[in-house]
């Protein structure tokens, strides 16, 4: 099955400062890869996905780039605001779909005044 | 629109006990799921249905049962519970089926204690 490894498990970062989390997956034949926000004792939201169609997607400060020959992508936030501050997961379907999602171990970011 | 809600947020259970999670979702989605949280271990999918009649097992089906009562419920059932599935449960729902939006909508969590 698939195995989705996410990397930093926490990060802080200054206000302003750019921000990059890191995931590489196992499944050579994935094409779906969201990435999920979660604030502190709140559900998880979805702030932006992307196909393996497509090799980079912005959305304002939020951008992810896909990797497919190395099996990588990364989310990218620029400007970064203390209301970034949150767990954020990775994930990678092969069904192109929601389902069958596998999530990374999170990574809890907190951004610093 | 609600959206997903389910029941209870919180329980304690003795091992052994029995209980059942309760989802339902008023968006009209054709595809439900079943999540739990533990720490350093991200979400993990417990069971899904892609369509009302039909389940499938996720990553870890083991000491769970599902029934896709109709298009808005998915419940989740715990027969006999161990300390091991203590953890945060998530449903969620999605579309399916649509190019350019397979967004998960998740519930508010219920977390279940296992003594």
């Amino acid at each position: 099955g698939e195995n989705v490894e996410q990397h930093p498990s926490t990060l802080s970062v200054q206000e302003g400062d750019s921000a990059v989390i890191k995931c590489t997956y196992s499944d050579s034949a994935s094409n779906y890869f969201p990435w999920y926000k979660q604030e502190l004792g709140k559900r998880p939201q979805l702030i932006i996905d992307i196909r393996s169609n497509v090799g980079e997607k912005k959305d304002q400060r939020i951008a992810v780039t896909l990797n497919k020959t190395a099996k990588h992508f990364s989310l990218h936030i620029t400007e970064t605001q203390p209301e970034d501050s949150a767990v954020y997961f990775c994930a990678a379907s092969n069904t192109g779909t929601a389902s069958k999602l596998t999530f990374g171990t999170g990574t809890r970011l907190q951004v610093t005044l | 629109n609600a959206g997903v809600t389910q029941t209870p947020k919180f329980q304690v259970l003795k091992t052994g006990q029995s209980m059942t999670l309760q989802c339902a979702q008023d968006m009209n989605h054709n595809s439900m799921y079943w999540y739990r949280q533990d720490p350093g271990m991200g979400l993990r999918l417990i069971y899904y249905s892609a369509s009302e009649g039909t389940t499938d097992k996720g990553e870890v089906p083991n000491g769970y049962n599902v029934s896709r009562l109709n298009k808005r419920e998915f419940s989740l059932r715990l027969e006999s519970a161990a300390p091991s599935q203590t953890s945060v449960y998530f449903c969620a729902s999605s579309v399916r089926g649509a190019p350019v939006n397979e967004k998960l909508f998740f519930g508010s969590g219920t977390q279940l204690s296992v003594l």
